[in-house]
């Protein structure tokens, strides 16, 4: 019964590869994320959809590709990775305003 | 300036005492104020929203806004161990925008 599910868990691959993080949430909110979080922690914005729609579209390398197939589910697609795109992702849906976070995907881009 | 502003800490207090974390915020439009604790390894999780000037108070939390200094605080009283984490404050300017989040204050509880 989890609320936002997001795998793989960990992700650990060779610059230049593409890799793509699926996530998805059975709570039934019209609005999903993608965010960023560094080894700083700072937690910050990617993408916003609702309804499938992209509604924030924050200052991301267009090697950054989200794809929102259904309201429940938001696809985040990375080609030709970096090593500063190592990070934890977070997806989160959200009804209102409070965020619901998945557990996150750990990045590491050797 | 940052739009939301945290002390990254770490902050540390003994077991019993009360714990006091701030945030200054840029956008004095701003609506809708929220503080989010994260575990080391885990994802955040919402403790408290607040929406107007003064106090609002949950459990063990109370969460203050003054938006006239664009201030926002939270305090934990009688701070135990499993309340060390990671506190995000964070800033909602309407419904429409999308969510800021400061860097976060890391809290340790001394036994």
């Amino acid at each position: 019964d989890t609320a936002v599910s997001q795998t793989p868990k960990y992700l650990v691959t060779q610059m230049g590869n593409d890799k793509s993080i699926k996530c998805e949430q059975n709570l039934g909110h019209d609005t999903m994320y993608w965010y960023k979080q560094d080894s700083k922690k700072f937690l910050k914005i990617m993408f916003s959809y609702n309804n499938k729609e992209l509604i924030i579209n924050e200052t991301v390398p267009n090697r950054f590709s989200p794809k929102s197939p259904d309201k429940a589910h938001l696809n985040l697609h990375i080609n030709s990775l970096e090593l500063g795109d190592s990070a934890v992702y977070f997806c989160a849906s959200s009804l209102v305003e409070t965020q619901y976070f998945g557990p996150g995907t750990r990045l590491l881009v050797l | 300036q940052k739009e939301v502003e945290q002390n990254s800490g770490p902050l540390s207090v003994p077991e019993g005492a009360i714990a006091s974390l701030n945030c200054t915020y840029s956008d004095r439009v701003s609506q809708s104020f929220f503080w989010y604790r994260q575990y080391s390894g885990k994802s955040p999780e919402l403790i408290m929203s607040i929406y107007s000037n003064g106090d609002k108070e949950d459990g063990r939390f109370t969460a203050q806004l003054n938006k006239a200094s664009q201030y926002v605080s939270l305090l934990i009283r009688d701070s135990q161990p499993s309340d060390s984490a990671t506190y995000l404050c964070a800033v909602l300017k309407t419904s429409y925008d999308k969510v800021i989040f400061g860097p976060g204050t890391s809290l340790s509880v001394i036994p």
